[in-house]
């Protein structure tokens, strides 16, 4: 398994500025993605995190809006940026080792509110 | 558009009763299968995998598999109230980038 550590876990933000999440693996993984869960709803996948290149991005979402870090095995970052109040949701990190069948380890997420 | 079908429920049980959970997904190239449980305000843990048809079994989770219908299933026997959460199931897919797509889940209620 694997241990994901996301900051910050809440946080209330003003309509226009950005944010940065970040997630910590405990472990080396081979793969790490980012998720938007809006209340109520299920998860809908927003990028890939490539590590030391581009992430790739899911329909609907760009990198203008959503850029993405992924410096080493370990760590990835999620920028939302010029945030609306459509941009309140769970954000979650996830990670999975090649190899290991696909399971998905998830981050506790982080609870953005847009005022 | 690749998708991930679920009965968004709810489903309600009687304690002690047989809980089953769907899924259809429309991508015939899917791979892997996954039952997640979430509970309300967590995030997903994950409850079965099943790679190949039929059925696996693990405690009282059976995960079914039918590639020919693009079918996945989930029964949850003898159901307790602290089964009652929200119930993802999920495919991930290997050709053109590995990726997890998620169904919108089926919300489960057991009651004592």
């Amino acid at each position: 398994s694997a241990v994901i550590s996301q900051k910050p876990s809440r946080d209330i933000c003003q309509r226009g500025t950005s944010l940065t999440i970040q997630c910590q693996v405990d472990s080396q993984v081979t793969m790490m993605f980012w998720y938007r869960q809006q209340p109520g709803q299920s998860l809908t996948l927003i990028a890939t995190a490539n590590q030391g290149s581009e992430a790739t991005y899911e329909s609907g979402f760009v990198i203008d809006k959503f850029p993405i870090s992924r410096p080493n095995l370990t760590f990835s970052t999620l920028t939302v940026s010029n945030m609306s109040p459509e941009d309140s949701s769970i954000y979650l990190c996830s990670a999975a080792r090649q190899g290991a069948g696909g399971e998905l380890f998830f981050g506790e997420g982080s609870r953005l509110t847009v005022l | 558009q690749k998708e991930v079908e679920q009965n968004s429920g709810p489903l309600s049980v009687p304690e002690g009763a047989i809980a089953s959970l769907n899924c259809t997904y429309s991508d015939r190239g899917s791979q892997s299968f996954f039952w997640y449980r979430q509970y309300y305000g967590k995030s997903p843990e994950l409850i079965m995998f099943i790679y190949s048809n039929g059925d696996k079994e693990d405690g009282r989770f059976t995960a079914q598999l039918n590639k020919a219908s693009q079918y996945v299933s989930l029964l949850i026997r003898d159901s307790q109230p602290s089964d009652s959460a929200t119930y993802l199931c999920a495919v991930t897919e290997v050709t053109g980038g590995f990726k997890t797509i998620f169904g919108a889940g089926t919300r489960l209620f057991v009651k004592a």
